[in-house]
């Protein structure tokens, strides 16, 4: 059975501060996914990694994958409030190509 | 429209009744699935269907839980005898094909 783990689960940063979000899969996969959710909203894509070593920019943040590792990050780069969300990375398999999520990561970004 | 979308956005029910969840796809989105989020289970898939036919169904928690797509298009998901374990927020998702996929703002399903 498939597994996906982020970590941490909850973040805490100050606004101009970097971090990063761990996420671990344990089958071999076509694509992984991140995801945004605010607080009573549905999830809005953000990334779509498709190979191993892709790396995406988007804003704030970064997203890369390493197939070999089954390990996909999320890169924080100078946080904001408005960044504040929780962010879930998920992984594509079968031929249903259905997605298996992480337990997401609440990000809460401190003034 | 634009988006995914599902109605009601809320629900309370009582349980042992049935409740039916309705999604309406972007159009031209050949794949559409269902996924339930909950505090205690995260995101969990549902069901898949492509076209019409539901190749995939393997996530549907228990025979209580049917789906139905007609024309292509919108996807009814239907939970008969609801319980309190049934309460979670009921999303549905379209893709155009093994991509992105859409989702919707969600169901929330309570029952009381």
């Amino acid at each position: 059975e498939l597994k996906v783990e982020q970590n941490p689960l909850f973040l805490s940063m100050q606004e101009g501060k970097n971090y990063t979000i761990y996420c671990n899969y344990s089958t071999t996969s076509d694509r992984l996914y991140w995801y945004r959710q605010d607080p009573g909203k549905s999830l809005e894509s953000l990334f779509v990694l498709l190979s191993n070593g892709a790396v995406k920019q988007e804003g704030r943040l970064m997203a890369s994958l390493d197939t070999k590792a089954r390990l996909s990050t999320l890169h924080i780069t100078a946080a904001v409030h408005d960044l504040s969300a929780t962010y879930f990375c998920a992984v594509l398999t079968g031929t249903a190509s259905k997605l298996t999520f992480g337990t997401g990561t609440r990000l809460q970004v401190t003034l | 429209g634009a988006g995914v979308s599902q109605s009601p956005s809320n629900k309370v029910t009582e349980k042992g009744k049935d409740v039916e969840l309705r999604c309406d796809p972007i159009s031209g989105h050949t794949a559409l699935y269902w996924y339930r989020q909950s505090l205690g289970q995260g995101l969990e898939f549902l069901i898949y269907f492509q076209g019409n036919s539901a190749p995939d169904k393997s996530g549907l928690p228990s025979d209580r839980f049917s789906a139905e797509r007609t024309g292509g298009s919108v996807s009814t998901l239907t939970i008969q005898r609801t319980q309190q374990e049934d309460s979670a927020v009921y999303l549905c998702a379209s893709s155009p094909s093994h991509r992105v996929q859409y989702f919707g703002a969600g169901t929330r399903l309570s029952v009381l």
